[in-house]
Protein backbone atom coordinates (compact mmCIF):
# COMPACT_ATOMS: atom_id res chain seq x y z
CA UNK A 1 0.00 0.00 0.00
CA UNK A 2 1.28 2.73 -1.00
CA UNK A 3 2.71 5.54 2.34
CA UNK A 4 3.74 8.88 1.68
CA UNK A 5 6.12 10.80 4.05
CA UNK A 6 6.84 14.58 4.61
CA UNK A 7 9.52 15.65 6.50
CA UNK A 8 10.00 17.88 8.42
CA UNK A 9 6.51 17.95 10.20
CA UNK A 10 7.35 21.71 10.65
CA UNK A 11 9.83 24.31 9.63
CA UNK A 12 10.53 27.68 10.91
CA UNK A 13 12.66 30.33 8.64
CA UNK A 14 13.38 33.88 8.51
CA UNK A 15 11.73 36.03 5.21
CA UNK A 16 14.01 36.05 2.65
CA UNK A 17 15.39 32.83 3.08
CA UNK A 18 15.07 30.29 0.15
CA UNK A 19 14.08 26.50 1.19
CA UNK A 20 12.95 23.23 0.28
CA UNK A 21 10.00 20.72 1.60
CA UNK A 22 10.91 16.88 1.22
CA UNK A 23 8.44 14.27 0.25
CA UNK A 24 8.94 10.94 -0.13
CA UNK A 25 6.33 7.92 -1.23
CA UNK A 26 6.61 4.00 -1.24
CA UNK A 27 5.78 2.99 -4.07
CA UNK A 28 7.62 4.47 -7.45
CA UNK A 29 4.23 3.47 -10.36
CA UNK A 30 2.76 6.57 -9.38
CA UNK A 31 0.77 8.52 -11.98
CA UNK A 32 1.12 11.99 -10.94
CA UNK A 33 2.39 13.85 -7.69
CA UNK A 34 0.66 17.28 -6.52
CA UNK A 35 1.44 19.98 -3.60
CA UNK A 36 -1.17 21.59 -1.98
CA UNK A 37 -0.95 24.55 0.29
CA UNK A 38 -3.78 24.44 2.97
CA UNK A 39 -4.20 27.66 5.43
CA UNK A 40 -5.32 27.27 9.04
CA UNK A 41 -9.53 25.77 8.79
CA UNK A 42 -9.05 26.32 5.33
CA UNK A 43 -9.30 23.73 1.50
CA UNK A 44 -6.36 22.80 -0.27
CA UNK A 45 -5.27 24.70 -2.61
CA UNK A 46 -3.29 23.11 -5.32
CA UNK A 47 0.17 24.51 -6.22
CA UNK A 48 1.77 22.38 -8.78
CA UNK A 49 0.99 19.15 -10.44
CA UNK A 50 3.98 16.83 -11.78
CA UNK A 51 3.05 13.87 -14.01
CA UNK A 52 5.50 10.40 -13.99
CA UNK A 53 7.54 11.49 -17.04
CA UNK A 54 7.91 14.95 -15.66
CA UNK A 55 10.94 15.84 -13.77
CA UNK A 56 9.59 19.68 -12.43
CA UNK A 57 7.61 22.18 -12.82
CA UNK A 58 7.59 25.59 -12.06
CA UNK A 59 5.05 28.40 -11.23
CA UNK A 60 6.64 31.42 -9.88
CA UNK A 61 8.68 31.33 -6.91
CA UNK A 62 7.41 27.49 -6.38
CA UNK A 63 9.56 24.70 -8.34
CA UNK A 64 8.66 21.09 -7.10
CA UNK A 65 11.27 18.13 -8.48
CA UNK A 66 10.08 14.38 -9.05
CA UNK A 67 12.54 11.56 -8.70
CA UNK A 68 9.94 8.70 -8.74
CA UNK A 69 12.53 5.78 -9.51
CA UNK A 70 13.92 6.95 -5.86
CA UNK A 71 10.57 7.39 -4.77
CA UNK A 72 11.00 11.43 -3.73
CA UNK A 73 9.74 14.58 -4.35
CA UNK A 74 10.90 18.25 -3.73
CA UNK A 75 9.38 21.96 -3.08
CA UNK A 76 11.53 24.58 -3.35
CA UNK A 77 10.41 27.99 -2.40
CA UNK A 78 12.69 30.95 -3.36
CA UNK A 79 12.96 33.60 -1.92
CA UNK A 80 10.16 32.98 1.59
CA UNK A 81 7.75 35.53 2.37
CA UNK A 82 5.13 35.54 5.88
CA UNK A 83 2.65 35.08 3.55
CA UNK A 84 4.03 31.56 2.27
CA UNK A 85 3.55 30.65 5.82
CA UNK A 86 0.91 27.14 6.22
CA UNK A 87 0.77 23.94 5.89
CA UNK A 88 2.25 22.44 2.70
CA UNK A 89 0.89 19.03 1.40
CA UNK A 90 2.56 16.07 -1.11
CA UNK A 91 -0.17 13.41 -2.47
CA UNK A 92 0.04 11.03 -5.16
CA UNK A 93 -2.05 9.19 -7.61
CA UNK A 94 -1.20 5.63 -8.50
CA UNK A 95 -3.60 6.35 -11.63
CA UNK A 96 -5.01 9.37 -13.39
CA UNK A 97 -8.54 8.81 -11.31
CA UNK A 98 -7.76 7.40 -8.14
CA UNK A 99 -8.16 9.23 -4.97
CA UNK A 100 -4.65 10.86 -3.77
CA UNK A 101 -2.75 9.02 -0.96
CA UNK A 102 -1.46 12.08 1.33
CA UNK A 103 1.71 13.13 3.42
CA UNK A 104 0.92 14.32 6.53
CA UNK A 105 2.33 17.79 5.67
CA UNK A 106 4.71 19.87 6.73
CA UNK A 107 3.78 23.12 8.84
CA UNK A 108 5.83 26.33 7.23
CA UNK A 109 6.57 29.21 9.25
CA UNK A 110 8.23 32.57 7.82
CA UNK A 111 8.82 35.37 10.46
CA UNK A 112 9.18 38.64 9.31
CA UNK B 1 -11.54 28.36 -12.86
CA UNK B 2 -12.93 25.15 -11.50
CA UNK B 3 -15.21 25.83 -8.53
CA UNK B 4 -15.85 23.21 -6.06
CA UNK B 5 -18.32 24.26 -2.90
CA UNK B 6 -19.38 23.13 0.02
CA UNK B 7 -22.63 23.29 1.92
CA UNK B 8 -21.33 24.90 5.08
CA UNK B 9 -18.40 26.07 6.03
CA UNK B 10 -18.98 25.35 9.85
CA UNK B 11 -21.87 22.87 11.53
CA UNK B 12 -22.44 21.67 15.48
CA UNK B 13 -24.75 18.48 14.89
CA UNK B 14 -26.24 16.06 17.56
CA UNK B 15 -25.24 12.49 18.57
CA UNK B 16 -27.56 10.67 16.37
CA UNK B 17 -28.88 12.78 14.00
CA UNK B 18 -28.44 12.15 10.22
CA UNK B 19 -26.09 14.72 9.14
CA UNK B 20 -25.86 15.74 5.41
CA UNK B 21 -22.80 17.30 3.79
CA UNK B 22 -23.29 18.09 -0.03
CA UNK B 23 -20.72 19.12 -2.57
CA UNK B 24 -21.15 20.73 -5.74
CA UNK B 25 -18.68 21.08 -8.87
CA UNK B 26 -19.22 23.36 -11.82
CA UNK B 27 -16.68 21.74 -14.30
CA UNK B 28 -18.89 18.52 -15.12
CA UNK B 29 -16.07 16.35 -13.62
CA UNK B 30 -16.90 12.42 -13.43
CA UNK B 31 -14.59 11.72 -10.45
CA UNK B 32 -15.72 13.10 -6.97
CA UNK B 33 -14.18 12.33 -3.36
CA UNK B 34 -14.86 12.70 0.21
CA UNK B 35 -11.79 12.79 2.36
CA UNK B 36 -11.96 13.28 6.63
CA UNK B 37 -8.84 16.08 8.36
CA UNK B 38 -7.84 14.86 11.79
CA UNK B 39 -4.76 16.34 13.62
CA UNK B 40 -2.05 13.80 13.47
CA UNK B 41 -3.25 11.42 11.19
CA UNK B 42 -3.49 13.84 7.99
CA UNK B 43 -5.99 13.97 4.51
CA UNK B 44 -8.16 10.25 4.98
CA UNK B 45 -9.87 9.08 2.00
CA UNK B 46 -13.82 7.98 2.72
CA UNK B 47 -15.86 7.34 -0.66
CA UNK B 48 -15.75 8.17 -3.98
CA UNK B 49 -17.34 8.07 -7.16
CA UNK B 50 -16.20 7.47 -10.83
CA UNK B 51 -19.78 8.58 -12.21
CA UNK B 52 -23.31 9.24 -11.61
CA UNK B 53 -24.96 6.59 -9.32
CA UNK B 54 -21.53 4.47 -8.87
CA UNK B 55 -19.45 4.77 -5.39
CA UNK B 56 -16.19 3.23 -4.44
CA UNK B 57 -15.29 2.87 -0.86
CA UNK B 58 -12.38 4.51 0.85
CA UNK B 59 -9.90 3.78 3.61
CA UNK B 60 -12.94 4.53 6.19
CA UNK B 61 -16.16 4.34 5.09
CA UNK B 62 -17.97 2.61 8.13
CA UNK B 63 -20.37 5.02 9.47
CA UNK B 64 -21.08 6.70 6.26
CA UNK B 65 -22.30 6.29 3.50
CA UNK B 66 -22.60 8.46 -0.27
CA UNK B 67 -25.19 9.80 -2.71
CA UNK B 68 -24.55 10.50 -7.04
CA UNK B 69 -27.84 11.56 -8.39
CA UNK B 70 -26.79 14.27 -10.63
CA UNK B 71 -23.26 14.44 -12.16
CA UNK B 72 -22.24 17.95 -10.07
CA UNK B 73 -23.32 16.76 -6.75
CA UNK B 74 -21.88 14.44 -3.92
CA UNK B 75 -23.04 14.03 -0.81
CA UNK B 76 -21.54 12.66 2.41
CA UNK B 77 -24.15 11.04 4.76
CA UNK B 78 -23.42 10.24 8.56
CA UNK B 79 -25.98 8.15 8.97
CA UNK B 80 -26.13 8.23 12.89
CA UNK B 81 -23.69 11.46 14.11
CA UNK B 82 -21.08 10.20 16.89
CA UNK B 83 -18.59 12.32 18.47
CA UNK B 84 -15.42 10.06 16.77
CA UNK B 85 -17.02 11.96 13.87
CA UNK B 86 -15.80 15.65 14.93
CA UNK B 87 -13.75 16.38 11.52
CA UNK B 88 -12.64 18.43 8.87
CA UNK B 89 -14.44 17.12 5.53
CA UNK B 90 -13.41 18.01 2.54
CA UNK B 91 -14.44 17.39 -0.97
CA UNK B 92 -12.54 17.27 -4.26
CA UNK B 93 -13.44 16.36 -8.47
CA UNK B 94 -11.06 15.62 -10.99
CA UNK B 95 -11.65 14.86 -14.77
CA UNK B 96 -11.54 11.68 -16.84
CA UNK B 97 -9.59 12.36 -20.12
CA UNK B 98 -7.55 15.62 -18.37
CA UNK B 99 -4.06 14.59 -19.35
CA UNK B 100 -3.23 15.85 -15.60
CA UNK B 101 -6.01 14.23 -13.49
CA UNK B 102 -5.60 17.00 -10.84
CA UNK B 103 -7.63 17.16 -8.25
CA UNK B 104 -9.79 20.08 -7.29
CA UNK B 105 -10.99 21.09 -4.23
CA UNK B 106 -13.70 22.79 -1.85
CA UNK B 107 -13.25 24.74 1.21
CA UNK B 108 -14.08 22.54 3.94
CA UNK B 109 -16.88 21.82 6.29
CA UNK B 110 -15.94 21.76 10.10
CA UNK B 111 -18.28 19.35 11.73
CA UNK B 112 -18.66 19.00 15.61
CA UNK B 113 -21.04 16.36 17.09
CA UNK B 114 -21.58 17.02 20.55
Amino acid sequence: KQEVTQIPAALSVPEGENLVLNCSFTDSAIYNLQWFRQDPGKGLTSLLLIQSSQREQTSGRLNASLDKSSGRSTLYIAASQPGDSATYLCAVSDSGNTPLVFGKGTRLSVIA
Amino acid sequence: DVKVTQSSRYLVKRTGEKVFLECVQDMDHENMFWYRQDPGLGLRLIYFSYDVKMKEKGDIPEGYSVSREKKERFSLILESASTNQTSMYLCASSQTGSRSYEQYFGPGTRLTVT
